[in-house]
């Protein structure tokens, strides 16, 4: 099955702490986003990638950071120095910048 | 910077009535994509507009590109429980960068 997964579902950790969310796409699409979302809120595009080994910053990058060392493998960390975590952060990919963009399940994070 | 604004931001019909949510961007854009999220779910692509004009129907939904290419609707005909969710129209920033989301409207359906 062709698709975008991320794991895992639900994480805690404690404050101070840095903690890595993963998304694995099978799609062999170039391009690949990490998005925050708050209870209530839109997406808000916090990194990107369309080419491996190359990224840019979104609108929300402070406190995050990335790495693209694989076309299929995009992992997020959210650094003790993001002021406020909590948060449903998703991973999603598309052909291309522009295309159609596919969603993985998301991670739930709690900071605690 | 491109901005995408969408309203409502909530709305709640009895079940069997309509509901619209209209989506408006600050230029013009090349295509608008339109997104629904269920409750504790991801969102999922529904449908992308291109032309000037463009309608498409999906069941219940029905979808319209402005004429100027600044604005779109998403129309539903006679809800039901399952529409329940938050909509997002999604449009190009400009170059090859990536799609602008509006903030969405949440779609409450009461039986």
């Amino acid at each position: 099955d062709g698709g975008i997964t991320q794991s895992p579902k639900y994480l805690f950790r404690k404050e101070g702490q840095n903690v890595t969310l993963s998304c694995e796409q099978n799609l062999n699409h170039d391009a690949m986003y990490w998005y925050r979302q708050d209870p209530g809120q839109g997406l808000r595009l916090i990194y990107y990638s369309q080419i491996v080994n190359d990224f840019q910053k979104g609108d929300i990058a402070e406190g995050y950071s990335v790495s693209r060392e694989k076309k299929e493998s995009f992992p997020l960390t959210v650094t003790s120095a993001q002021k406020n975590p909590t948060a449903f952060y998703l991973c999603a990919s598309s052909m291309y910048g522009q295309g159609t963009q596919y969603f993985g399940p998301g991670t739930r994070l709690t900071v605690l | 910077g491109q901005q995408v604004m969408q309203i409502p931001q909530y709305q709640h019909v009895q079940e069997g009535e309509d509901f619209t949510t209209y989506c408006n961007s600050s230029t013009t854009l090349s295509n608008i994509q339109w997104y629904k999220q269920r409750p504790g779910g991801h969102p999922v692509f529904l449908i992308q507009l291109v032309k000037s004009g463009e309608v498409k129907k999906q069941k219940r939904l029905t979808f319209q590109f402005g004429e100027a290419k600044k604005n779109s609707s998403l129309h539903i005909t006679a809800t039901q429980t399952t529409d329940v969710g938050t909509y997002f129209c999604a449009g190009p920033r400009g170059g090859n960068t990536p799609l602008v989301f509006g903030k969405g409207t949440r779609l409450s359906v009461i039986a």
